[in-house]
């Protein structure tokens, strides 16, 4: 069965710094992972996908993951936070022949301090 | 486009009472999803469908909880009767399909309906 951690409920780093979010997954074949933003009373929103191909994933704001089969993660990171990161960030995993359906891990918030 | 829209953004109602919420997808998307976020339980799927099937109901709660989508363009999530422990955010969202590989697929949430039960 699939599933995701995320390691860490709160990270806060200072505006200019390094954000490191950590996910890991579990899955019984290749997968294909997400990362999600939710800002405050929002839905969520895509940051980036890995899906198939070159393992290190741009997406938007500035952020990218790269996804580590040996290590079975798939870690978002941005070079300098910016105030307006300050969101709950959510990894996701999903499956072929699952219909599209995601599993989320339980969510990060991060803070971000001027 | 629009995005995924959601009715009504709040509900507050009594213990017992039915509680209908709506969810019209993006046009041209096959998919729907129903969410339930709660701190406790965080993200939680409760039902999907494809095409307007029903694929996968497993993480509906009990049989208080029912979802129909009777057209492409419409959805709803019924509880009927609610009960306080109900109270969370539920979140829509549709995906389209991009070459058979749904699984793939970005899905665009809605802004959720925010559920109170007392």
């Amino acid at each position: 069965a699939q599933s995701v951690t995320q390691l860490g409920s709160h990270v806060s780093v200072s505006e200019g710094a390094l954000v490191l979010l950590r996910c890991n997954y579990s899955s019984s074949v290749p997968p294909y992972l997400f990362w999600y933003v939710q800002y405050p009373n929002q839905g969520l929103q895509l940051l980036l996908k890995y899906t198939t191909g070159a393992t290190l994933v741009k997406g938007i704001n500035g952020f990218e993951a790269e996804f580590k089969k040996s290590e079975t993660s798939f870690h978002l990171t941005k070079p300098s936070a910016h105030m307006s990161d300050a969101a709950e960030y959510f990894c996701a995993v999903s499956e072929d022949n699952q219909g599209g359906k995601l599993i989320f891990g339980q969510g990060t918030e991060l803070s971000v301090k001027p | 486009d629009a995005g995924v829209i959601q009715s009504p953004r709040h509900e507050v109602t009594e213990m017992g009472q039915e509680v209908t919420l709506r969810c019209k997808p993006i046009s041209g998307h096959n998919s729907l999803f129903w969410y339930r976020q709660t701190m406790m339980r965080g993200l939680e799927l409760l039902i999907y469908f494809n095409n307007n099937v029903p694929i996968d109901d497993s993480g509906m709660p009990e049989d208080r909880f029912s979802a129909k989508m009777p057209n492409a363009s419409f959805s709803t999530l019924k509880i009927q009767p609610s009960e306080p422990r109900d109270s969370a955010v539920y979140f829509c969202a549709s995906s389209p399909r991009v070459g058979g590989a749904v699984s793939t697929d970005t899905q665009y949430f809605g802004p959720g309906t925010r559920l109170t039960v007392l």
